[in-house]
This record gives structure tokens, C-alpha cells and sequence, in this order.
């Protein structure tokens, strides 16, 4: 168990809706960050919050948006849902010391019908 | 941007040691090589982390040439469940995007 929890596990919804994916990171740990990982496919980083505030953002489209609230639990809101944001979106967390690793949570599985 | 490549795939038996190679030229002074494990549908878990020569934990070893452009994932003893995609990370573990940019992973079969 790597202390990170994601809900929910799973999430079934149809094209044009909006979605709200939480992440609760391990304690003690301000970074949060979010990927997406389309079927067969690699792990494509999405946005990087540390204590609240956005750090580093990778490929996330203009309709999917996070943040981080003062609890540390984080948010990833994907509005205007297409088939191909089907995919598993995993939350890690890390703390920001040297040598220190993601640790990921089991993900929450989005189909979009 | 240090960039890593990794075999697509590899086969294994049983009961045999792993071992899979990571490139990364580009590597740079404060990047560390760190090392992690996907099962189907689980997030990935961290393995393993090194800076040079050799590191050794309870799941596997990381061997780090004193160039770093490489790095050897060992894994003793390979059985069924050990059946994942691995994936080598380098980055500055301080901070920064790098870290966070993983690449097509090796996926690891092992015949009984």
C-alpha cells in the first residue's frame, strides 16, 4: 500500500460530461502530481502541485483542470469528456527532498461512452 | 531533458536473473537514476534509486557505470509474478520536470 488513495476507482460516464477525480497523497507529502495513461499506452504526465501551488505542467488539455486544497487532497476536473480521455488517471505524491520517489495510487479507470 | 531509452521488451524464465539495461547520454550532474514497476491497472512502485556504482535493496540492484550514461536493473531470481513493465526515470529527484517524464518502459515476460 503505498498511502496514496484515489477515488473513485471507477468511473463510467458519457461524452460531453465533467468529472472530478480526488487524490489524498501519503502524510506528510505536499507534492501531488497527476497522469494519464491511455490503454497500452505510456504514462503521460499531466500537472505537478506542491502545498497548493501549481509546479510543473505537462500535456493537460485546456479542458482538464486541478488543484490543491489546504488538506493536501488534490482534484483533477475533466470537463467536456471525449471517447479518447478514456483512460486510467493515476495521483502521486512525493515529498521535496533530494532522492525522494513518486508514490502512486491505484488509479481511477474513466470510460467515456 | 535527459531522455532514457529502454528495450520495448524481454523474455525470462523463470527462476533466472534480469536484467535490464537503461541508456541516458544526456545525463546530468544532479540527475539521479531511479527505477519503477507497473503491474496491469496498479500505479506504478518505486523499485530502486542510485546515483553511481552499485545499489542493492530487498527487491533488486542498480548497477551505474562511472560514465552514468547507463544503468542495469537486476532482478534476482524472476518469477511469474515479477511480470510488469519497468520503467527508468532520470532526474534531478530535488525538484524540477525532469523526474516526472516517464518513457515506454520494458515490458518484462517470463516463461515458466
Amino acid at each position: 500500500d503505498s498511502g496514496v488513495t484515489q477515488t473513485p476507482k471507477h468511473l463510467i460516464t458519457a461524452t460531453g460530461q465533467r468529472v472530478t477525480l480526488r487524490c489524498s497523497p501519503r502524510s506528510g507529502d505536499l507534492s501531488v502530481y497527476w497522469y494519464q495513461q491511455s490503454l497500452d499506452q505510456g504514462l503521460q504526465f499531466l500537472i505537478q502541485y506542491y502545498n497548493g501551488e501549481e509546479r510543473a505542467k505537462g500535456n493537460i488539455l485546456e479542458r482538464f483542470s486541478a488543484q490543491q486544497f489546504p488538506d493536501l487532497h488534490s482534484e483533477l476536473n475533466l470537463s467536456s469528456l471525449e471517447l479518447g480521455d478514456s483512460a486510467l488517471y493515476f495521483c502521486a505524491s512525493s515529498v521535496e527532498l533530494p532522492n525522494s520517489p513518486l508514490h502512486f495510487g491505484n488509479g481511477t479507470r474513466l470510460t467515456v461512452t | 531533458l535527459a531522455k532514457t531509452t529502454q528495450p520495448i521488451s524481454m523474455d525470462s524464465y523463470e527462476g533466472q536473473e534480469v536484467n535490464i539495461t537503461c541508456s541516458h547520454n544526456n545525463i546530468a550532474t544532479n540527475d539521479y537514476i531511479t527505477w519503477y514497476q507497473q503491474f496491469p491497472s496498479q500505479g506504478p512502485r518505486f523499485i530502486i534509486q542510485g546515483y553511481k556504482t552499485k545499489v542493492t535493496n530487498e527487491v533488486a540492484s542498480l548497477f551505474i557505470p562511472a560514465d552514468r550514461k547507463s544503468s542495469t536493473l537486476s532482478l534476482p531470481r524472476f518469477s511469474l509474478s515479477d511480470t510488469a513493465v519497468y520503467y527508468c526515470l532520470v532526474g534531478d529527484p530535488g525538484g524540477g520536470y525532469n523526474k516526472l517524464i516517464f518513457g515506454a518502459g520494458t515490458r518484462l515476460a517470463v516463461h515458466p
